[in-house]
């Protein structure tokens, strides 16, 4: 299994909106809606911002947004504020009940 | 509230086994979910290690599964990872965490993480 597929760079001005794309397979991303989003800011741990494509946990703001097409799934950031800029890391469940994460898109706040 | 804090060596030899605990705490360990490691290696993404059930099924990366052992205590609230043959490349952040039953019951989406521990492999 190869990780998924991520940009190494997204940037954007404040108020922007940004779009990360995440590639995968007809055997990770295709066939399920498990696709799950992860904001990690320097030395600290990962927080998941998307479950099951499109789905806030509570308390993450609503200028996150995820979908999914085919292989490929995406995470928009939606006017785009300084606190966005961070790592973001997509991650699926596998149809072999594994895990699988991207290599990750460090998004920059012009 | 559920906290994790992983425990172990910051050092291992190359060719030796690195071993590491995870401490629930706020939480029972029983409650009927899976529990995961997974790994970081400096400056680069997560890497999924496996997940483990309370019973003790497991299921690991299919990269790692000939070197990894994940087992359970339930009496202690802990569950434990062990690599063996480490290598340079196996130096990373070890982090355990819980994968939300109420999000998927397919553990995938993890939603509580430990602080992290760098483990180094080096002599």
């Amino acid at each position: 299994q190869s990780a998924l597929t991520q940009p190494a760079s997204v940037s954007g001005s404040p108020g922007q909106s940004i779009t990360i794309s995440c590639t995968g397979t007809s055997s990770d991303i295709g066939p399920h809606n498990y696709v799950s989003w992860y904001q990690q800011h320097p030395g600290q741990a990962p927080k998941i911002i998307i479950f099951d494509v499109n789905n806030r946990p509570s308390g993450v703001s609503n200028r996150f947004s995820g979908f999914k097409s085919g292989n490929t799934a995406s995470l928009t950031i939606s006017g785009l504020q300084a606190e966005d800029e961070a790592d973001y890391y997509c991650s699926c469940y596998t149809s072999w009940t594994t895990v699988l994460f991207g290599g990750g898109t460090k998004v920059t706040v012009l | 509230q559920l906290q994790l804090q992983e425990s172990g060596p910051g050092l291992v030899k190359p060719s030796d086994t690195l071993s590491l605990t995870c401490t629930v705490s706020g939480y029972s360990i029983n409650s009927g979910h899976y529990w995961g490691w997974i790994r970081q290696p400096p400056g680069k993404g997560p890497e999924w290690i496996g997940n483990i059930y309370p019973s003790g099924s497991t299921y690991y990366n299919p990269s790692l599964k000939s070197r990894v052992t994940m087992s359970v205590d339930r009496s202690k609230n802990q569950f434990f990872l062990h690599l063996t043959s480490v290598t340079a490349a196996d130096t990373a952040v070890y982090t355990c965490a819980r994968p939300n039953p109420d999000y998927n019951t397919r553990p995938y989406a993890f939603d509580i993480w430990g602080q992290g521990a760098l483990v180094t492999v080096s002599s």
